[in-house]
């Protein structure tokens, strides 16, 4: 079954560095979208991207996030100068294109997670 | 206010029974989506079942149903013959809008422990 895959996993940082997250999305899908979880709280969206653009952000996404999907494939999160308060777990989410309310075609599918340590 | 809800404290299910995790929506939008997502020990998000706003039979998938109540804005998921691994996390979560610039909000979760 196809997935989304998020690398890394895990990683540690010093607070005041860049940190990139990377993601391949399912091959066909058109949507993209980065969510967070702190330990222990709800998932929170951060972005949603579409057709090379970012199509919507929560009041999370301030200046030291961006997103960018350089090679068709990829889709990076990228924190210019993390805070120990940027410390949670993020996930990648794609959709395939589709109106209405058809089922397969509004099922986000989520990565496995990237958690990010600030220290 | 919160768009999802869920409210239920740590839930505990005795293996093989069934239990029902509660989840009550807002929105002011006549076409949406309500799906819930499970979230074991590992992390990751798994995606359960899906209801659309116009549905007008309640969904299943295999153990999982979602008992839709539209007139009380309710989508409440029942695991029926409950197994060790269904203990987890499970969110309720809303989508609203349609294209690109839909998203989904979610709750803030139910723990389930499954106990054998």
């Amino acid at each position: 079954e196809p997935e989304v895959t998020q690398t890394p996993s895990h990683q540690v940082t010093q607070m005041g560095q860049e940190v990139i997250l990377r993601c391949v999305p399912i091959s066909n899908h058109l949507y993209f979208y980065w969510y967070r979880q702190i330990l222990g709280q709800k998932v929170e969206f951060l972005v949603s991207f579409y057709n090379n653009e970012i199509s919507e952000k929560s009041e999370i996404f301030d200046d030291q996030f961006s997103v960018e999907r350089p090679d068709g494939s990829n889709f990076t999160l990228k924190i210019r100068s993390t805070k120990l308060e940027d410390s949670a777990m993020y996930f990648c989410a794609s959709r395939r294109w589709g109106t209405g309310y058809i089922s397969g075609a509004n099922v986000l599918t989520f990565g496995a997670g990237s958690r990010l340590t600030v220290l | 206010a919160q768009k999802i809800t869920q409210t239920q404290p740590g839930m505990f299910v005795q293996e093989k029974e069934a239990v029902t995790l509660d989840c009550t929506y807002d929105t002011s939008d006549q076409s949406y989506g309500l799906f819930w997502y499970k979230q074991p020990s590992s992390g990751e998000m798994i995606f359960l079942i899906y209801q659309g706003s116009y549905d007008e039979q309640n969904a299943t998938e295999g153990r999982y149903s979602l008992n839709f109540q539209k007139a009380r804005k309710s989508a409440n998921l029942v695991i029926s013959a409950s197994q060790l691994g269904d203990s987890a996390m499970y969110f309720c979560a809303m989508r609203e809008g349609t294209g690109a610039n839909s998203k989904l909000t979610f709750g803030k979760g139910i723990t389930l422990s499954v106990r054998p």
